[in-house]
């Protein structure tokens, strides 16, 4: 079985500051990792994804993550928080591109001015 | 981009009605289409999985004769929440793949309240 756990349900940063989502998995097989950002009273939308290739992966609104094995962690990272990156953050994992998502339990982000 | 739409995107209905949802994939033909369901200030939890054609598979725990879905087409599943009840006040996601590898785009969402 999969699992995601992601550490601290809300995080606050001031604008311009670092942001560090954590996010560590559980599975027995290689993993599919996703990180997905949801927006009030609003669906996902992905931000990026590990699917076994390159490591450091690079998504969309500057964030990148990490997958590190030996850790079973992919957190989520930005170099300077915007106010518009406020939202919720979902980590999940799945067996493949096509197979249901386990998510984590999501990471609020506020971001302060 | 690939788009999936829900409809509706919020309804209001009383105790004991019927309630349709609808998914679509607006612009590619989805193999595979997912339902989750999210409380307030929780995460989402799978419902089921829908393939074209056949039956869905539904989650431990999740009735199926409460939550029909059917998945006529390969750009179209619906979700019917029979004889509704409070406690099935929730916001309803579905998801589909099929466009590019590894990825799965999820719908607005569909925020249902039961009186």
């Amino acid at each position: 079985a999969q699992s995601v756990t992601q550490l601290g349900s809300h995080v606050s940063v001031s604008e311009g500051a670092l942001v560090l989502l954590r996010c560590n998995y559980s599975s027995s097989v290689p993993p599919y990792l996703f990180w997905y950002v949801q927006y009030p009273n609003q669906g996902l939308q992905l931000l990026l994804k590990y699917t076994s290739a390159a490591t450091l992966v690079k998504g969309i609104n500057g964030f990148e993550a990490e997958f590190k094995k030996s850790e079973t962690s992919f957190h989520l990272t930005k170099p300077s928080a915007h106010m518009r990156d406020a939202a919720e953050y979902f980590c999940a994992v799945s067996l493949s591109g096509n197979t249901p998502l386990v998510f984590g339990k999501g990471t609020r982000l506020s971001v302060i001015a | 981009g690939a788009v999936v739409s829900q409809h509706p995107s919020w309804v209001i209905c009383k105790s004991g009605t019927s309630v349709k949802i609808e998914c679509r994939s607006l612009d590619f033909q989805a193999t595979t289409m997912f339902w989750y369901r999210q409380f307030p200030k929780q995460s989402l939890m799978l419902m089921a999985t829908s393939n074209e054609g056949s039956k869905a598979t539904y989650e431990q725990g999740v009735e199926k004769d409460k939550f029909l879905i059917n998945h006529a087409s390969l750009t179209l599943s619906t979700l019917t929440v029979t004889s509704a009840h409070p406690e099935d006040s929730s916001f309803y996601i579905c998801s589909a793949d099929g466009l590019a590898p590894d990825t799965q785009y999820f719908g607005p969402g569909t925020r249902l309240t039961v009186l």
